[in-house]
């Protein structure tokens, strides 16, 4: 099976500015999630996406959003653009059985967003 | 929330010798803990993982163990290689968060020839 894919893999971008990113799962998997990697942070949950609803947020603010499409692809929005949203955003995909248990999650190959 | 704390948070070893990484959890409701390695410019490759039923994993060289009553997990890495060098990161996660996982801060090994 192909892996995680995401899209595009370099960003620079104004402050000020709004950016979409997109990611699509490994085939079957329903679940995507996202992350934030910086090296002062460390990896940080963004939000989960499942059947098209987001089931877990993380500590963001609100101009961070996302939203999964029908296929399970996902994509993340960031607005209004700050210096710190600079960093390494990258996606996970996983299969979700009905019974909810926490299942694999195997990542994308991030994309590097620079605010300048 | 969980909060998950890693150490060391660099570790050099001489190849061939064996490397241990730790994480504590906060969270008693944590059951699941996945170990993910990172190479530099790469994504973060799962490695092994253990639930909270399972006291220890073995994969090859790789190990993990679990103390739910202390609230720790460790991984263990033996005849370091040199492609064994990375970043690692041990993360925690309950059935009720979904699949959100909160990572440790990351461990640096370099495994010197």
């Amino acid at each position: 099976k192909a892996g995680v894919t995401q899209t595009p893999r370099y960003l620079i971008k104004t402050r000020g500015q709004q950016v979409t990113l997109s990611c699509s799962p490994i085939s079957g998997h329903r679940s995507v999630s996202w992350y934030q990697q910086t090296p002062g942070q460390g990896l940080q949950f963004l939000f989960e996406y499942f059947s098209e609803t987001q089931r877990n947020k993380g500590n963001f603010p609100g101009r961070f959003s996302g939203r999964q499409f029908s296929n399970s692809r996902s994509e993340m929005n960031v607005s209004t653009l700050e210096l710190g949203d600079s960093a390494l955003y990258l996606c996970a995909s996983s299969l979700l059985p009905s019974g909810g248990a926490v299942y694999e999650q195997y990542f994308g190959p991030g994309t590097r967003l620079t605010v300048t | 929330g969980e909060n998950v704390e890693q150490h060391p948070s660099t570790l050099s070893v001489q190849e061939g010798d064996s490397a241990v990484i730790k994480c504590t959890y906060s969270d008693s409701a944590s059951n699941y803990f996945p170990w993910y390695k990172q190479e530099l410019g790469k994504r973060p490759q799962l490695i092994i993982d253990i639930r909270s039923n399972v006291g220890e994993k073995k994969d090859q060289r790789i190990a993990v163990t679990l103390n739910k009553t202390a609230k720790h997990f460790s991984l263990h890495i033996t005849e370091t290689q040199p492609e064994d060098s990375a970043v690692y990161f041990c993360a925690a996660s309950t059935n009720n968060a979904g699949n959100m996982l909160t990572f440790g801060g990351g461990t640096r090994l370099m495994v010197k020839p």
